[in-house]
Order: C-alpha cells, then sequence, then structure tokens
C-alpha cells in the first residue's frame, strides 16, 4: 500500500443513514485533511489534524464529524446529510502544516445524498 | 474570504499544441503550486514554486511565480492525449500555517 488510501471510493446514502468514510496514508505524514469537491466550485477545506489533534474546522455543519485516532487514519462521520452534501470528498496528508511538498491526496469518495 | 481566480475555465486543444493557463490573486501568495486531477481520482502535484520570479519546470510542464507574488502561469508544451484533465492552481493565503486554497481549475481537453 502506498500514499493515501480512501474507501469506500462511491457512496450512496438516505437523509437519515449515518455512514463513515475512512483515509489512511502510509507516507509517515503528520497531518491530514478533509476537503470537499462541489462542481464548479474550489476545493473547500473542512478539518484538518496534526498530530491527531484537530487544528482547524472551517465552519463545517455538526453532521459532519470527524475523527483521528491517529497520525495515519483519518475518518468523516456521516449523519443526516442533505441532498447539497452530494459530492466527492478528497483526503490528503502531508508532513506537516506548512509542508507542502508532499502534500497528497486520496482518489476521494463520491458521495451521493439521496 | 481569499479566492483564487483560475482563467481559462476550459480549453479544447488539437494534440500538439501549447496551453498556457494562468492564476491570479488580490493577496500576496508565498507559495504557488499547481496540481492535476484526472477524472474519478484526487488532484496529484505537478510543480510547486516558491520564490518570487522563479521558473519551473517538470518534462512538458513549465510553471512560473509571478514576480508581484499575485499570480501564477503554467504552460505545457506539445500537449498529449494524457494531458487531459483538470489543472488547479493553490496556496496558503499569507500568514496561513498550512492551510491551502484552491482556484477553481482549467479544463483541459485534447484533441487526437
Amino acid at each position: 500500500e502506498t500514499g493515501v488510501t480512501q474507501t469506500p471510493r462511491h457512496l450512496v446514502m438516505g437523509m437519515t443513514n449515518k455512514k463513515s468514510l475512512k483515509c489512511e496514508q502510509h507516507l509517515g505524514h503528520n497531518a491530514m485533511y478533509w476537503y470537499k469537491q462541489s462542481a464548479k466550485k474550489p476545493l473547500e477545506l473542512m478539518f484538518v489534524y496534526n498530530f491527531k489533534e484537530q487544528t482547524e474546522n472551517n465552519s463545517v455543519p455538526s453532521r459532519f464529524s470527524p475523527e483521528c485516532p491517529n497520525s495515519s487514519h483519518l475518518f468523516l462521520h456521516l449523519h443526516t446529510l442533505q441532498p447539497e452534501d452530494s459530492a466527492l470528498y478528497l483526503c490528503a496528508s502531508s508532513q506537516g502544516p506548512g509542508q507542502f511538498y508532499g502534500y497528497t491526496f486520496g482518489s476521494g469518495t463520491r458521495l451521493t445524498v439521496v | 474570504g481569499q479566492q483564487l481566480n483560475q482563467s481559462p475555465q476550459s480549453m479544447f486543444i488539437q494534440e500538439g499544441e501549447d496551453v498556457s493557463m494562468n492564476c491570479t490573486s488580490s493577496s500576496i501568495f508565498n507559495t504557488w503550486l499547481w496540481y492535476k486531477q484526472d477524472p474519478g481520482e484526487g488532484p496529484v502535484l505537478l510543480i510547486a514554486l516558491y520564490k518570487a520570479g522563479e521558473l519551473t519546470s517538470n518534462g512538458r510542464l513549465t510553471a512560473q511565480f509571478g514576480i508581484t507574488r499575485k499570480d501564477s502561469f503554467l504552460n505545457i508544451s506539445a500537449s498529449i492525449p494524457s494531458d487531459v484533465g483538470i489543472y488547479f492552481c493553490a496556496g496558503p493565503p499569507g500568514g496561513s500555517q498550512g492551510n491551502l486554497i484552491f482556484g477553481k481549475g482549467t479544463k483541459l481537453s485534447v484533441k487526437p
């Protein structure tokens, strides 16, 4: 396994469901990020974790709940989502905040809320 | 909030042609990054620029850090079909510690 791995690749969920997205990095990085990518909009930073501690929550609704049990794993727990939350959710990792050259993205989870 | 403006939004070119795209900001950036995103994949870093005026190449790709520190350019020479994708510029707003903002992207289509 190399790089940043996200599972599942695709997810369809109802508005009352609870699901989780998983991200795992094998790069020895200390910082991990969740981004949302919607059509015709720039990538939106959601959460930042550095050494397992959340350092940024970019005004994300509470129906998105991140979890970072260790520096290699990042989860995004989803609950009571809305159709407008349908998007590509990307995880990224870097050596640390301010370390951009090795900033690596996963392939994303395509989420559809019905 | 701060944002990066990319142009053009999309390009349709013939294989073999050269491509130019740019990214501008109303505020100063100390780092510029260029990413490419293939369909169904996450963005992949192409080139990183760290100094005003810097010109860096990666194969057929060349990127420049504008001397005003408010813009950057990406050129692709002799385009090939696998250059198809969305190209994003990104950077940390001045004073930011590790959080990138992204442009909306330039979608490149290459006709064989």
